[in-house]
């Protein structure tokens, strides 16, 4: 069964501390994974897709890299601004168009 | 800017009056998509259009129906609007091809039941 994983649920960073947010994912046939950054009560914003293992994206602060099994999203130095819910999407290539998605990862960084 | 636009932002209705929430977009995409999203959720798929091909998913309640009468247009109704389906209610888009189909959002409408 296709399947995605976030973790963790919530992280809390002090601003300027580096981390990651794990996204595991089973799927039978990767054609895509996405990144999204959700603020509370908005739709979710398009960060990053990843197509295969290997390939990496930056956008300013955030660096998503892929794996045959997970993605990771890196932030580095971040700032109170980037807090919100980031979430994880895979889509299959059976799946006609339809997108598997995480339950998030809450960020909030403090100042 | 193409973006995706849903409205109204807020609805409010009483359980069982039926309501309708509207979106368009300008990107000109032949997918439109309609999620449901709950608290602390992600999103779940309602149904989706592949240009006019309806596509529904199958625990996607009766109660909720749909129509494209254009490319630019979709429309969500909920007939008998329960008190479980308070919600908030988003519209994404995609294009049809083998990459760059990622899909992008509207601001979603927020719908409170009474």
């Amino acid at each position: 069964e296709d399947q995605v994983t976030q973790s963790p649920e919530a992280l809390r960073l002090q601003e300027g501390e580096s981390s990651s947010l794990n996204c595991s994912y089973t799927v039978s046939g990767l054609r895509g994974l996405f990144w999204y950054r959700q603020d509370p009560g908005k739709g979710p914003e398009f960060l990053f897709t990843l197509y295969s293992a290997g390939e990496e994206k930056e956008k300013e602060r955030l660096k998503a890299t892929l794996t045959k099994k997970e993605s990771f999203l890196h932030i580095t130095a971040p700032k109170p601004e980037d807090s919100a819910t980031y979430l994880c999407a895979v889509q299959a290539w059976d799946s006609n168009y339809q997108l598997i998605w995480g339950a998030g990862t809450k960020l909030i960084i403090k100042p | 800017d193409a973006m995706v636009i849903q409205n109204p932002r807020y609805q409010v209705t009483q359980f069982g009056k039926p309501v309708t929430l509207s979106c368009s977009q300008t990107l000109n995409h032949n997918v439109m998509y309609w999620y449901q999203q709950k608290s602390s959720q992600a999103p779940k798929l309602l149904f989706h259009y592949y240009d006019k091909d309806f596509n529904n998913e199958a625990d996607t309640p009766d109660n909720f129906q749909s129509r494209r009468p254009n490319t630019s247009f979709c429309f969500l109704d909920i007939r008998s609007p329960g008190l479980g389906d308070a919600a908030m209610y988003l519209c994404a888009t995609s294009r049809y091809s083998g990459r760059d189909n990622e899909q992008f959002f509207g601001p979603g409408t927020r719908l409170t039941v009474l």
